[in-house]
Order: structure tokens, then C-alpha cells, then sequence
């Protein structure tokens, strides 16, 4: 496609509800980052795929958390049991090579009620 | 380990005036600068970026930032205010990738205010 795509833009949870989070990256990047935008605050790093490896989760918060990339391209971030604290944005990224520019999508904004 | 400081959440000019945006940060390795632009209910969008050669470099919209590293700064500025540069934005820092990929670590953001 043209550009990162995103799916839900937006998505209501209920406390303790399961969530899932799309990403189509750009095709043929090989990387795809995920990042959480709290209000107010700059984003932060979750987790980064190489293909279908995950090869870096050192930023998820909890065992709550859980991403996947299973073909390589699409990616599902997944967070069981919501809190709110789990409230923000969640970003995803890719880019060709893990060190060139990263593309951005517009975001999934999670309210957790 | 790395960090990003934006000096002001909020900085307002005039259209036409001198945008002067500023971000220091702190790395243990030579670092790699970026400058990211956000409007409403968007994503991400790369302004600009140093890796490596020239300090001063340009981006898109008439931004350009310089890398001080004496200083450590790398501060980003644009000539001439526009009303369509009122936006968020953001300075991230990412350690020259060896280990092959290399993640942003953002400031907190910077909101930029276009009064006519």
C-alpha cells in the first residue's frame, strides 16, 4: 500500500476486555516497530520485528502484552485483560531495513473505561 | 542508555516570525538526531535527520536543524512561521544501529502555536 495502515482508528474498552491492533506495513519492509503514545508524552518503544522474528520485546509492559507478525507482514498487537493505564496510542512503524527511515501510521487510539 | 529533552510544551509565534524549536539530548554512543512532525489524529511524519557528515541539515516545509555536539543539541528552526506549521513536534535520538535496527527514543513534544 501507500503509506503504514492502521486498524481500528479508534477502539472503547471496557476494563478487562481483550484487544487486537493492526498493522499493514508498507510493502516489502522488512521491519515493523511498535510504539505507545501516551496523552501528553512522546512515543515509546514496545517491541520490533525483522520479518516474522520478533527480535526485541524489551519495551512491552506486561506479560499482558503480546505482538505478532506471523507471514512477515501484518502485525497484531494484543493486549489481554485492559486497564486503564493501557490507554493511549499505539503507533506501528516500518521501514525497509531495521536501520532506515521509518514510516509511520496514523495510530489506534485505546480508551479503556 | 539515551534521552531526549524538549525545552516548552508550548511554543507560540507569529506568522511570519522566527520558529525556534529546541531539543538537547544525552546518548553514550555517537547518535543518530530526528525531528518528527504530528498533526491531529495523525501519525508521524519525518521532518528531517542527521546520521553522520554535515551538521546543519534540511528538511521538508523550510525546517532545518543543526547538530551541536558540544552543545548537545539539536535544535530545529524555520525562518518564517506559516499558519499551516502549527502542529506537534517531536526530537528523537536512536544509537548507530550495529545490532541491525535501531529504535527512537522521542522527547515529549513540542506544540507549536500560528497566530496570525
Amino acid at each position: 500500500g501507500a503509506g503504514v495502515s492502521q486498524s481500528p482508528r479508534y477502539k472503547v474498552a471496557k476494563r478487562g476486555q481483550d484487544v487486537a491492533l493492526r498493522c499493514d506495513p508498507i510493502s516489502g519492509h522488512v521491519s515493523l516497530f511498535w510504539y505507545q503514545q501516551a496523552l501528553g508524552q512522546g512515543p515509546e518503544f514496545l517491541t520490533y520485528f525483522q520479518n516474522e522474528a520478533q527480535l526485541d520485546k524489551s519495551g512491552l509492559p506486561s506479560d499482558r502484552f503480546f505482538a505478532e507478525r506471523p507471514e512477515g507482514s501484518v502485525s497484531t498487537l494484543k493486549i489481554q485483560r485492559t486497564q486503564q493505564e493501557d490507554s493511549a496510542v499505539y503507533l506501528c512503524a516500518s521501514s525497509f531495513q531495521g536501520d532506515t527511515e521509518a514510516f509511520f501510521g496514523q495510530g489506534t487510539r485505546l480508551t479503556v473505561v | 542508555a539515551q534521552s531526549v529533552t524538549q525545552l516548552g510544551s508550548h511554543v507560540s509565534v507569529s506568522e511570519g516570525a522566527l520558529v525556534l524549536l529546541r531539543c538537547n539530548y544525552s546518548s553514550s554512543v555517537p547518535p543518530y538526531l530526528f525531528w518528527y512532525v504530528q498533526y491531529p489524529n495523525q501519525g508521524l511524519q519525518l521532518l528531517l535527520k542527521y546520521t553522520t557528515g554535515a551538521t546543519l541539515v534540511k528538511g521538508i516545509n523550510g525546517f532545518e536543524a543543526e547538530f551541536k555536539k558540544s552543545e548537545t543539541s539539536f535544535h530545529l528552526t524555520k525562518p518564517s512561521a506559516h499558519m499551516s506549521d502549527a502542529a506537534e513536534y517531536f526530537c528523537a535520538v536512536s544509537a548507530n544501529p550495529i545490532s541491525g535496527y535501531s529504535t527512537l527514543t522521542f522527547g515529549k513534544g513540542t506544540m507549536l502555536l500560528v497566530s496570525p
